[in-house]
């Protein structure tokens, strides 16, 4: 079982619209929670981060985390095609407390 | 000029040669990783350094080596290339001081070998 999970995709969703991309992790001691964008052939930039169970808002954007159901998502609302990226979960703590476990990425495609 | 500068961004190379991919940084921080990214298998972590006393083996370390020659500087090398190694190689950093401690990534480097 792969540490963090995540559906490759690609989720096509209409500009303006909002997404939501979803992402599972196996530690249950997991402790950090991120995201990253990465567009292609580029290096993978954060868009933010979460620590505690609930949501964390930042401009167009909204992690929630739900520890219990070891569950992660990011919500981009007003989705723009400059949006049009992969994006990547990770994930820090539990029993490697020091390494960050990334997921396979979700690709979104935001159609004009 | 950026943050983490990894050189070359561009490699092709042959079947049992040697290979050092160069990574520097003048952000500071006291943690530098290497990972590499292949298609649909996301980011896999090859070796970590917490200082330049501490090296530490990632994921899929067997067939590299690194070195950590300064605070700002942190090698990957492929003593022997072999063409699954072919991949886009990250050198990552992080500052424990910071509350968030996240991953600034550099441009990356692509190897390919024949």
């Amino acid at each position: 079982q792969k540490e963090v999970e995540q559906n490759s995709g690609p989720l096509s969703v209409p500009e303006g619209a909002i997404a939501s991309l979803n992402c599972t992790y196996s530690d249950r001691g997991s402790q950090s929670f991120f995201w990253y964008r990465q567009y292609s052939g580029k290096s993978p930039e954060l868009i933010m981060f979460i620590y505690s169970n609930g949501d964390k808002e930042d401009g167009r954007f909204t992690a929630q985390l739900n520890k219990a159901s070891q569950y992660v998502s990011l919500l981009i609302r007003d989705s723009q095609p400059s949006d049009s990226a992969t994006y990547l979960c990770a994930v820090k703590g539990g029993n490697n407390f020091n390494k960050f476990y990334f997921g396979s990425g979700t690709k979104l495609n935001v159609k004009p | 000029d950026a943050d983490v500068t990894q050189t070359p961004r561009n490699r092709i190379t042959k079947t049992g040669k040697r290979i050092m991919l160069e990574c520097s940084q003048t952000k500071g921080h006291d943690r530098m990783y290497w990972y590499r990214q292949d298609p649909g298998l996301g980011l896999r972590l090859i070796y970590y350094s917490f200082d330049v006393k501490d090296i530490n083996k990632g994921e899929i370390s067997d067939g590299y080596s690194v070195s950590r020659q300064a605070q700002a500087k942190f090698s990957l090398s492929l003593e022997s290339a072999i063409p699954n190694q072919t991949a886009l190689y990250f050198c990552a950093t992080s500052d424990k001081r910071s509350g968030a401690n996240v991953l600034t990534f550099g441009a990356g480097s692509r190897l390919t070998v024949l």
